[in-house]
């Protein structure tokens, strides 16, 4: 069975500030794919990036940067210059390659309040 | 291009009664899929098809939820005599055959 855990149920901070969003990771199989997308209010979920297991460069993105870690299982997202348009619940997910193991786990997500 | 559009953007319904959520995928998807977000918490899987075959179904909660895609584009996901549990937030997203899944914007159910 496939599990993700977002520890952080709801961080506050001030714009301008630097914030690391937490997931660890349980599963069983070799190949698999990392994710993370951000749900703002109006309630669609965004995709943010998609990583694979082979494949353990850090990845940055503008003022994103994602830490893939394998040997503690964790996939790490950190906003650096807070904005107050990153107020959001931001969720990490797993899934396998392909097929039905392709359906994603969601960890029970992160929510980011960036105030002024 | 067009996203993946979910119609109705809200239902009300009263608990009893039969309601039907549709999905419009982006075009060219082969992967469809249906997740179930409550209050609060992580989406979670339903069921899965690939062009028109359901090939997943192992999280659709109870018998009283039915989903198809016959022509392998649109999905429609219907729940039957509807309970309060079933108020939730109703996310389609499909994908390339090995793809992203890209979400549509949600139907939110509440039932009274």
């Amino acid at each position: 069975a496939q599990k993700v855990t977002q520890a952080q149920t709801e961080i506050s901070v001030v714009e301008k500030e630097d914030v690391t969003l937490d997931c660890v990771y349980e599963t069983r199989d070799t190949t698999y794919y990392l994710f993370w997308y951000k749900q703002p209010p109006s309630g669609e979920l965004v995709f943010l990036i998609r990583r694979n297991s082979f494949d353990e460069q850090n990845e940055i993105s503008g003022r994103y940067s994602w830490n893939f870690q394998k040997s503690t299982s964790s996939f790490n997202f950190t906003i650096t210059a807070s904005q107050v348009v990153d107020s959001a619940v931001y969720f990490c997910a797993l899934s396998g390659f392909t097929g039905t193991a392709s359906k994603l786990t969601f960890g029970t997500g992160t929510r980011l309040q960036v105030t002024l | 291009g067009a996203g993946v559009s979910q119609s109705p953007r809200y239902k009300v319904a009263k608990r009893g009664q039969d309601v039907a959520l549709r999905c419009d995928p982006i075009s060219g998807h082969v992967s469809l899929f249906w997740y179930q977000q409550a209050l609060g918490q992580g989406p979670e899987f339903l069921t899965y098809f690939q062009n028109e075959a359901q090939l997943d179904k192992s999280g659709l909660p109870s018998d009283r939820f039915f989903a198809e895609r016959p022509e392998g584009s649109v999905s429609t996901l219907k729940i039957q005599r509807t309970q309060q549990e079933d108020s939730a937030v109703y996310l389609c997203a499909s994908s390339l055959s090995m793809g992203t899944q890209y979400f549509g914007p949600g139907t939110r159910l509440l039932v009274l």
